[in-house]
């Protein structure tokens, strides 16, 4: 069965500081796909950064990255130079290989900036 | 953009009332899903569907059915809601492409059962 843990449930962080939010998962399929979603206080989830399992190269976008192991089945998001604003819970989830997988998500980690 | 529209923000319901959670989508997705979000617990997949009157059961489906006549509109059912399904219920859309194709979430809709 697929499964992804997030182990940190709450993060403080100094404001500009690099953040390492981790993600760990379990799966037996050969190709699957990896995601992390930021959820700001108001609720709404913010698509922010996706990793294919063939991928050679770790995925970027902007002041997001993602440390991808695959030998160690770790996905973890970095996010340089944090700012106020990236005060908010995130998410890591997974997605098999087959149209009708599904999607799943871990727990959570609460990230908070401080000024 | 795509849209993803829960029809209620919030939502008192007494025990044991039949509760219709709708969803539609504006995008032409073929994937949709429900989740439930509880803290501590982060996002717990109910159902989701793949195409029209198509369904599969998530993680957690007890206590909950789906309907999707339409490709459009996915709707989860609290057959009789019961005080542990209050809680914050996410739908989305995606569609059907594999890859690095991500979900389109609506703003949810907060349930409380009495």
């Amino acid at each position: 069965a697929q499964k992804i843990t997030q182990t940190q449930p709450g993060m403080f962080v100094q404001e500009k500081e690099a953040v390492t939010l981790d993600c760990t998962y379990d799966t037996s399929d050969p190709s699957y796909g990896l995601f992390w979603y930021k959820q700001p206080s108001s609720g709404e989830m913010i698509f922010l950064i996706y990793q294919g399992s063939y991928d050679q190269q770790n995925a970027t976008e902007g002041r997001y990255s993602l440390n991808f192991q695959k030998a160690r089945k770790s996905a973890n998001l970095v996010i340089s130079a944090s700012q106020l604003g990236d005060s908010a819970m995130y998410f890591c989830a997974m997605r098999g290989e087959n149209r009708d997988d599904k999607i799943i998500f871990g727990k959570g980690t609460r990230l908070h900036i401080l000024p | 953009d795509v849209k993803v529209t829960q029809s209620s923000r919030y939502l008192v319901k007494r025990t044991g009332e039949k509760v219709f959670l709708e969803c539609v989508q504006d995008m032409d997705h073929e994937n949709m899903f429900w989740y439930r979000q509880d803290p501590g617990l982060g996002l717990r997949l109910i159902y989701f569907s793949y195409d029209v009157k198509m369904k599969e059961k998530g993680d957690i489906p007890e206590g909950y059915s789906v309907s999707r006549e339409k490709k459009e509109r996915f709707s989860l059912i609290l057959e009789s809601a019961s005080t542990n399904q209050t809680s914050m219920y996410l739908c989305a859309s995606s569609t059907g492409a594999l890859g690095g194709v991500p979900l389109h979430f609506g703003n949810g809709t907060r349930l409380t059962v009495t």
